[in-house]
């Protein structure tokens, strides 16, 4: 089990610029989700997974953001147009269909300059 | 809507016990859960509760009260490893497991 993998983890980007992140969950794992964190605040769900099904997205997922999780295995969370607003860190998590408890990843850092 | 309260500081000396505690507004509870993190690291899973009562894993205990929408993490023989930021949280609606989280609540062990 090598746990939640997630790349790059430092960004440093032009606003302005597209991103992409990418998240390698745990291999038996169905379910994947993206979090967005900032200093001093909980992670907040931006969207969610279930094998390459998007089936949830929240309303902080601007049309400038994307993901996608093809085949089902890993994901990509695309930020087009990246404003200083979107520096956070952002977190892969993934779950089993089974289970309750879902597992982060050291998440990527985004800093927007 | 969903929201969770949990005291955004709290500080304690090594070797005390301290609670931290958690109340939940939500539709459709799920259980709570809590999770650790670290300056710069992941969030890392500590317990779930689904029914009341306490659960105990090692130095970490958790207790939920599903009449009082309430629940706690209990930390005991507090080292200075547990300074860290400690968060609630319950299943979103609709989002299959995602969780929804409290602010947290940043932990000081003190010498």
């Amino acid at each position: 089990d090598t746990g939640v993998s997630q790349d790059p983890r430092h960004k440093i980007t032009k606003r302005g610029q597209n991103v992409t992140f990418r998240c390698d969950p745990i291999s038996e794992h169905n379910r994947l989700y993206w979090y967005r964190q900032t200093l001093g605040q909980g992670p907040e769900f931006l969207t969610y997974f279930q094998n390459e099904a998007q089936l949830e997205k929240s309303r902080l997922l601007s049309d400038r953001f994307s993901a996608e999780r093809p085949k089902g295995s890993f994901s990509t969370l695309e930020i087009q147009r990246t404003e200083q607003g979107d520096s956070a860190m952002y977190l892969c998590a993934s779950s089993s269909s089974a289970g309750n408890t879902i597992y982060f990843g050291e998440g990527s850092w985004l800093t927007v300059v | 809507g969903q929201s969770l309260e949990q005291p955004s500081e709290v500080t304690a000396v090594e070797g005390a016990i301290v609670q931290i505690n958690c109340t939940y507004q939500t539709s459709g509870f799920y259980g709570l859960s809590w999770y650790q993190q670290h300056d710069g690291g992941a969030p890392t899973f500590l317990s779930y509760n689904a029914l009341d009562g306490l659960e105990e894993t090692g130095r970490f205990s958790s207790f939920l009260s599903r009449s009082d929408s309430y629940g706690y993490l209990l930390l005991q023989e507090l080292q200075m490893k547990d300074s860290a930021s400690y968060f609630c949280a319950v299943r979103l609606a609709n989002s299959g497991y995602a969780l929804n989280f409290g602010k947290g609540t940043s932990l000081l062990v003190t010498p």
